[in-house]
């Protein structure tokens, strides 16, 4: 079955860089999550995105913008980079934004900024 | 706001052995959903079993069992005769409850499971 693709899959940017994630969900899904996971803590939800409108908001930093577009794929653009956001960035879809739909995650995007 | 407590930051489990993982929450609202995801080492996170905060039976999936006890706020996970490819990070979510739509989710801090043979 075919899932949640992420790319780049590795990223080194320097400091005050700028980086675009892309995430492409699950054919027919509609929903688009943004998770980062900052080295051994648990995933923090960024932003997301239903049916191209943002849909919630969670701890996303001003420095963020990101953008679903019309054939449902998402990107997160970060600028200004910090030695602080290196973290492993996930994607997940759903179909729907029913309370109990599942996310499927994708592998990740790994940002290091130096 | 919601909150999950995961108070084992680390487990030993012999391989065969049933293991359970705790997770506890927090919230005000009155449906919710509970998630575990597990996260091997190599990164990605892995949908194991869902609870609905109506669902009046205990979920299963295989060889995964979620234990919820709402009047308790738990939701622990019970992995039956563990093996060791079930060793990696465990993570306990709660969608939330903003009612706005596309709501994420709300992660615990994760138990670390090491299965031994």
């Amino acid at each position: 079955a075919a899932g949640v693709i992420q790319s780049p899959r590795h990223l080194i940017k320097e400091k005050r860089e700028t980086a675009t994630l892309k995430c492409y969900p699950i054919p027919r899904h509609d929903t688009v999550y943004w998770y980062q996971q900052g080295p051994g803590q648990d995933p923090q939800f960024l932003i997301s995105f239903y049916e191209k409108m943002q849909s919630d908001k969670g701890s996303i930093p001003d420095r963020f913008s990101a953008q679903q577009f019309s054939d449902y794929h998402s990107e997160l653009n970060m600028s200004s980079l910090e030695l602080g956001d290196s973290a492993l960035y996930f994607c997940a879809s759903s179909l729907g934004t029913g309370l109990f739909d599942e996310q499927y995650f994708g592998p990740g995007t790994r940002l290091t900024v130096t | 706001a919601q909150k999950i407590t995961q108070t084992q930051p680390g487990m030993f489990v012999q391989e065969k052995e049933a293991v359970t993982l705790d997770c506890t929450y927090d919230t005000s609202d009155p449906s919710y959903g509970l998630f575990w995801y597990k996260q091997p080492s190599s990164g990605e996170m892995i949908f194991l079993i869902y609870q609905g905060s109506y669902d009046q039976q205990n979920a299963t999936e295989g060889r995964y069992s979620l234990n919820f006890q709402k009047a308790r706020k738990s939701a622990n996970l019970v992995i039956s005769a563990s093996q060791l490819g079930d060793s990696a990070m465990y993570f306990c979510a709660m969608r939330r409850g903003t009612g706005g739509g596309a709501d994420g989710l709300t992660f615990g801090k994760g138990t670390h499971l090491i299965i031994q043979p």
